[in-house]
């Protein structure tokens, strides 16, 4: 079983609209979760870390589902420019190593 | 925040040469810097963890000899594909973080390599 598995898409979605994905984990032990954008060609970065209560950011909602392992990402409102691929990341308790999901993939059209 | 310069961002080299790529982190000491490689439409892989000043610690399948990780300083890891061979393109990132900040706040990547072997 991969230790991250998030559902590949890709989500097409018109502007304005909500789009929400969910990826799984493996490790119960993991503490730290975090999305990561990733534009074509280009490196991932930060999106938003998952705290346990859920948290917001601007349109950006996630949240953490400890008991059953899944994570998820909300997009409200959405813009062109939130066409991407979205990344689950789990951190590694142990080793401080970075697990990786395969991406979302999202696009918003006009 | 956190800054992670690494270079070349492409480079085309001919089967059998060697390509280094270098890795900074330009406002923290990074003592961990990671290699990831990543091909198209699927998700980064790690390599291996880059100690500084320790030799690196390579995940499994990934060649020790092939893929030289040096950490001389705690700004600056490098990554040595050598004698590349067309299977070897793909696009490699490091990432690292300020001590104790990357299970909180993430890790800051690189801008990547994106490696073409001809």
């Amino acid at each position: 079983r991969k230790e991250v598995e998030q559902d590949p898409g890709p989500f097409n979605v018109p502007e304005g609209a909500t789009v929400a994905f969910n990826c799984t984990y493996s490790n119960s032990a993991s503490q730290s979760f975090f999305w990561y954008r990733q534009d074509c060609r280009k490196e991932p970065k930060l999106l938003m870390s998952v705290y346990s209560s859920g948290n917001e950011d601007g349109r950006f909602t996630a949240q953490l589902n400890r008991a059953s392992q899944y994570i998820s990402l909300l997009i409200r409102d959405s813009k062109l420019s939130d066409s991407a691929t979205y990344l689950c990341v789990v951190n590694n308790p142990t080793d401080y190593k970075l697990s990786f999901g395969a991406g979302t993939t999202v696009t918003v059209r006009a | 925040g956190a800054v992670v310069s690494q270079h070349p961002s492409w480079v085309i080299c001919k089967s059998g040469t060697s390509v280094k790529i270098e890795c900074r982190s330009l406002d923290f000491q990074a003592t961990t810097m990671f290699w990831y490689r990543q091909f198209p439409k699927q998700s980064l892989m790690l390599m291996a963890t880059s100690n500084e000043g320790s030799k690196a610690t390579y995940e499994q399948g990934v060649e020790k000899d092939k893929f030289l990780i040096n950490h001389a300083s705690l700004t600056l890891s490098t990554l040595t594909v050598t004698s590349a061979h067309p299977e070897d393109s793909s696009f490699y990132i490091c990432s690292a973080s300020a001590p104790g900040q990357g299970t909180v706040y993430g890790y800051t990547f690189g801008s990547g390599t994106r490696l073409t072997v001809v």
